[in-house]
């Protein structure tokens, strides 16, 4: 199975500024089938970000995807208060799909 | 719009069956893909299967051996069947829609996730 490495585990910044989320798999990821989902404490995983790069539903401007192959980021341009949340990658092009660890967002 | 809510008793006993049922509302379950997923407390998501509107599924192999996953297009209901439970399955189980038709689907809609807890 493809098994996907996130970093950091953790990312601390302040409102407005810049956060960077990698998702690293241990082989190419086909199609660029990778999504990003946004999970706040308490509630389900939110669908964020799909085939690599494209925002999902509602889904504000301020997140964007990039990469293929085995690296893919998630930036979130200007944090706002209500981003803090753990950020999870998962592969939907080779079964069984998989998800990552997980990088936590914190707002100073 | 798409709602999913999942039901099913909050407590199992060490290896007997764990089942849960999936509701959906607000659209119908023909033509998508519906999975189910598990978070242990504290840690990751991992994808237990899916079944599509026409009864065929996949499941994760770390699994197979223990999972039946049915769907009743009739009640727009699917269902998750886990035998043999032990102590490592108990965690908040979630189900979810694939976003289009397709087999390579993220899941764009997913039920609030029900805890269920092993332990005798």
């Amino acid at each position: 199975e493809i098994v996907l490495t996130q970093s950091p585990g953790t990312l601390s910044l302040s409102p407005g500024e810049r956060a960077t989320l990698s998702c690293r798999a241990s082989q190419s990821v086909s199609g660029s089938y990778l999504a990003w989902y946004q999970q706040k404490p308490g509630q389900a995983p939110r669908l964020l970000i799909y085939g690599a790069s494209s925002r999902a539903t509602g889904i504000p401007d301020r997140f964007s995807g990039s990469g293929s192959g085995t690296d893919f980021t998630l930036t979130i341009s200007r944090l706002e208060p209500e981003d803090l949340a753990v950020y999870y990658c998962q592969q939907y092009g080779t079964s069984p799909w998989t998800f990552g660890q997980g990088t936590k967002v914190e707002i100073k | 719009q798409v709602q999913l809510q999942e039901s099913g008793p909050g407590l199992v006993k060490p290896s007997e069956t764990l089942s849960l049922t999936c509701t959906v509302s607000g659209g119908s379950i023909s033509s998508y893909y519906w999975s189910w997923i598990r978070q242990p407390p504290g840690k990751e998501l991992e994808w237990i299967g899916y079944v599509y509107y026409s009864g065929s599924t996949n499941y994760n192999p770390s699994l197979k051996s223990r999972v039946t996953i049915s769907v009743d297009t009739s009640k727009n209901q699917f269902s998750l069947d886990l035998t043999s439970v032990t102590a490592a399955d108990t965690a908040v189980y979630y189900c979810a829609r694939g976003r289009s038709g397709s087999y390579h689907s993220p899941f764009d809609y997913w039920g609030q996730g029900t805890l269920v807890t092993v332990s005798s």
